[in-house]
């Protein structure tokens, strides 16, 4: 398997603009996590989804965030409109009996 | 509600040195999963081991070993004959083995190796 990945590896985008990150799990994985990792809060727990079913989203910062599993070998974290302070790296990870293994994460930079 | 806490920011080590990373944990579970994690510049999430809260027996992964003590609560990570390679970010983490698996982490642990 090739591993989680994510894609685009880099997104410049200005402030207003729809972003939309893209994630494939590994294949068989149960559990799929996004993640945002900044220089002041570290790795925060934006939502996770089990089966394609969202379980947690209390860590999504605000209704412009939203998050999509149509099936098990896609999802994808939108934020609409964008604006400065999303500028982070923005990490998805899927696992099978707890251990998560990661993408390669998302540089978003907002101007 | 999980919770985990890494007391260290920054920990600086000479080459070939032991260094031995803290973390503790908070959760209502009885039975969950603990790891360390490592990030190094490239900034990919790398997972170093893993312990299962029901084995008593300390994990270890070549020059990686945890010690791990349920009723304290606390899952450190010791790294032998430290090389170079292993300057990075590293991440304590847990994860409920039953039901909901939340994997949450704690703020992290700056390792330089110096040479």
């Amino acid at each position: 398997d090739a591993g989680v990945i994510q894609s685009p590896r880099h997104e410049v985008t200005e402030m207003g603009q729809e972003v939309t990150l893209r994630c494939k799990p590994i294949s068989g994985h149960d559990y799929l996590f996004w993640y945002r990792q900044t220089m002041m809060r570290g790795l925060e727990l934006l939502i996770y989804f089990n089966n394609n079913v969202p379980i947690d989203d209390s860590g999504m910062p605000e209704d412009r965030f939203s998050a999509k599993m149509p099936n098990a070998s896609f999802s994808t974290l939108k934020i609409q409109p964008s604006e400065p302070r999303d500028s982070a790296v923005y990490f998805c990870a899927s696992s099978f009996r707890g251990a998560a293994f990661f993408g390669q994460g998302t540089r978003l930079t907002v101007v | 509600a999980q919770t985990v806490t890494q007391s260290q920011p920054e920990m600086s080590v000479q080459e070939a040195e032991t260094v031995t990373l803290s973390c503790t944990y908070d959760t209502s579970e009885n039975n969950y999963y603990l790891f360390w994690y490592k990030q190094p510049p490239s900034r990919q999430m790398i997972l170093v081991i893993r312990q299962e809260a029901y084995k008593q027996q300390n994990a270890t992964e070549n020059r990686f070993s945890v010690n791990f003590q349920k009723a304290a609560k606390s899952f450190s990570l010791k790294i032998s004959d430290s090389q170079l390679g292993d300057t990075a970010m590293y991440f304590c983490a847990s994860a409920s083995r039953g039901g909901a698996q939340k994997l949450v982490f704690g703020q992290g642990t700056r390792l330089t190796i110096n040479p």
